[in-house]
């Protein structure tokens, strides 16, 4: 079953807003990935943040990780065209086992002019 | 450039046919990995590799399976036991094979597979 859950399932806004995407997890976990993924293409790694974390940027990122709430958000600031895609995050489970990511479903974003 | 490199591109399945999908990478990465993703669904976990020569189920393993015979290797077979491979295959690699790796994984581009 999938660890993680995207909302929403699809956003759609104007070049130059912000975009942001919400996600949820079920169990504890070591670290959460947040990857991004254009039409027909695999998945590129965006940022990690870890279970002792709170917040961390990266250029026009932002993530947040409340473990308490078991939910992680990314902010995406002046959104351009290019970003159009879809996001995924993805969660390392603090299991002792081998370290696999699960992923949630996703969220389509479009960004348009 | 390092990456990861899957081929074919696209591929096409006949009833009661196996069929190998590729997955090469010049990153020297420890572990491996096979992912499926269906519209809508996200990537499920096919199969993955920490190490040459060994390799585990992950949460749809049935009717695939795999091989790791070189570290820069991981290919993965559909089986005929697979009654809906139709899906975009996606392989991805990681630097350690740690327990609490805090390590991306990067992936190739994908193979997607229909039937004919």
């Amino acid at each position: 079953s999938q660890q993680g859950e995207e909302d929403p399932q699809a956003l759609s806004i104007q070049e130059g807003e912000n975009a942001t995407m919400n996600c949820s997890y079920k169990t504890s976990i070591n670290n959460l990935q947040w990857y991004r993924q254009n039409s027909g293409r695999g998945l590129v790694h965006l940022i990690l943040i870890r279970s002792n974390e709170r917040e961390k940027h990266s250029g026009r990122l932002r993530v947040t990780l409340d473990t308490s709430k078991k939910s992680s958000s990314l902010l995406i600031t002046a959104s351009r065209a290019a970003d159009t895609a879809s996001y995924f995050c993805a969660t390392t489970l603090n299991t002792g086992t081998a370290s696999k990511l699960t992923f949630g479903t996703g969220t389509r974003l479009q960004v348009t002019l | 450039d390092g990456g990861i490199t899957q081929s074919p591109k696209y591929l096409f399945r006949k009833e009661g046919q196996n069929v190998t999908l590729s997955c090469e990478q010049n990153l020297n990465h420890d572990a491996m990995y096979w992912y499926r993703q269906d519209p809508g669904q996200g990537l499920r976990l096919i199969y993955y590799s920490q190490i040459v020569n060994d390799f585990q189920k992950g949460d749809i393993a049935e009717g695939y399976s795999v091989s790791r015979e070189k570290k820069e290797s991981f290919p993965l077979t559909v089986t005929s036991a697979q009654k809906n491979p139709t899906a975009f295959y996606l392989c991805a690699s990681r630097g350690d094979r740690g327990l609490y790796s805090n390590q991306p994984q990067h992936f190739g581009d994908g193979t997607r597979l229909s039937i004919l």
